[in-house]
C-alpha cells in the first residue's frame, strides 16, 4: 500500500508570506495527525482530524496556522502569514481507528528567511 | 501534562559495543513507541510496546518497558553502522496523540 505522502519535501519562503502544506494519507485511515519538530527540540502535535473534523486543535501555536481536511481524504496545513520561528519539519502521520500503528510521512521541511 | 525525556541526546559509539538509550514520561500511559528516523525520511516504526514487562526485540535492537518506573529502554547490542540513525520514543496519551521524547542522535563509527 502507498505511504503517508506528504509535500513539498522542502519549502524556502521570505517571512510575511503564506505556504500551504499537503498530506495524503494511507487510503481508509480515518486519523490523521499534524506533528511539527523545530530546530534542536522534540517533534510536538499540532492538531488531529478524524475523517473530516478537527478532533483536537490544542497543539496548533496560533491563528496564524490553518488545518483543513477536505471530505476526509488528504488535508492542508496553511501558514499564513509565516514567521522566522515557524522554520521546522512538519510531519503527518496517519493511523486508522482499530490499530496501534501509525504512519508517518517523509515531512516538509519549512524554512522561513 | 505528560513530559517524555530521553537520554543521551546524541551518542557516538563505536562499532561491535552495546549501549542503552533511556526513555522516562511522567504520567500513566497504555502505549510507548520507539521509532527511528533517517536524515530526510519518514518516522519508522520500530518497536509498539502495550504492558509493563513487555520486551521486544528485532536484530540488534531489544526494546523493554517499565510502566511502575515510567521507564523504557532501547538496547543496541553490537553496533554496525547501519543503525546510525535519529531514535525517537514517544509515548500515547488521551487522544491518541503522542508526546515525543527529544530524539537520540546514534552515530556508529567503524
Amino acid at each position: 500500500e502507498a505511504g503517508v505522502t506528504q509535500f513539498p519535501s522542502h519549502s524556502v519562503i521570505e517571512k510575511g508570506q503564506t505556504v500551504t502544506l499537503r498530506c495524503d494519507p494511507i487510503s481508509g485511515h480515518d486519523n490523521l495527525y499534524w506533528y511539527r519538530r523545530v530546530m534542536g527540540k522534540e517533534i510536538k502535535f499540532l492538531l488531529h482530524f478524524v475523517k473530516e473534523s478537527k478532533q483536537d486543535e490544542s497543539g496548533m501555536p496560533n491563528n496564524r496556522f490553518l488545518a483543513e481536511r477536505t471530505g476526509g481524504t488528504y488535508s492542508t496545513l496553511k501558514v499564513q502569514p509565516a514567521e522566522l520561528e515557524d522554520s521546522g519539519v512538519y510531519f503527518c502521520a496517519s493511523s486508522t481507528r482499530v490499530t496501534y500503528g501509525y504512519t508517518f510521512g517523509s515531512g516538509t521541511r519549512l524554512t522561513v528567511v | 501534562e505528560l513530559k517524555v525525556e530521553q537520554n543521551p541526546l546524541f551518542l557516538s559509539m563505536q562499532e561491535g559495543k552495546n549501549y542503552t538509550i533511556y526513555c522516562n514520561y511522567s504520567t500513566t500511559s497504555d502505549r510507548l513507541y520507539w521509532y527511528r528516523q533517517d536524515p530526510g525520511k519518514s518516522l519508522e516504526s520500530l518497536f509498539v510496546l502495550l504492558s509493563n514487562g513487555a520486551v521486544k526485540q528485532e536484530g540488534r535492537l531489544m526494546a523493554s518497558l517499565d510502566t511502575k518506573a515510567r521507564l523504557s529502554t532501547l538496547h543496541i547490542t553490537a553496533a554496525v553502522h547501519d543503525l546510525s540513525a535519529t531514535y525517537f520514543c514517544a509515548v500515547v496519551r488521551a487522544g491518541n496523540m503522542l508526546t515525543f521524547g527529544g530524539g537520540t542522535r546514534l552515530m556508529v563509527k567503524p
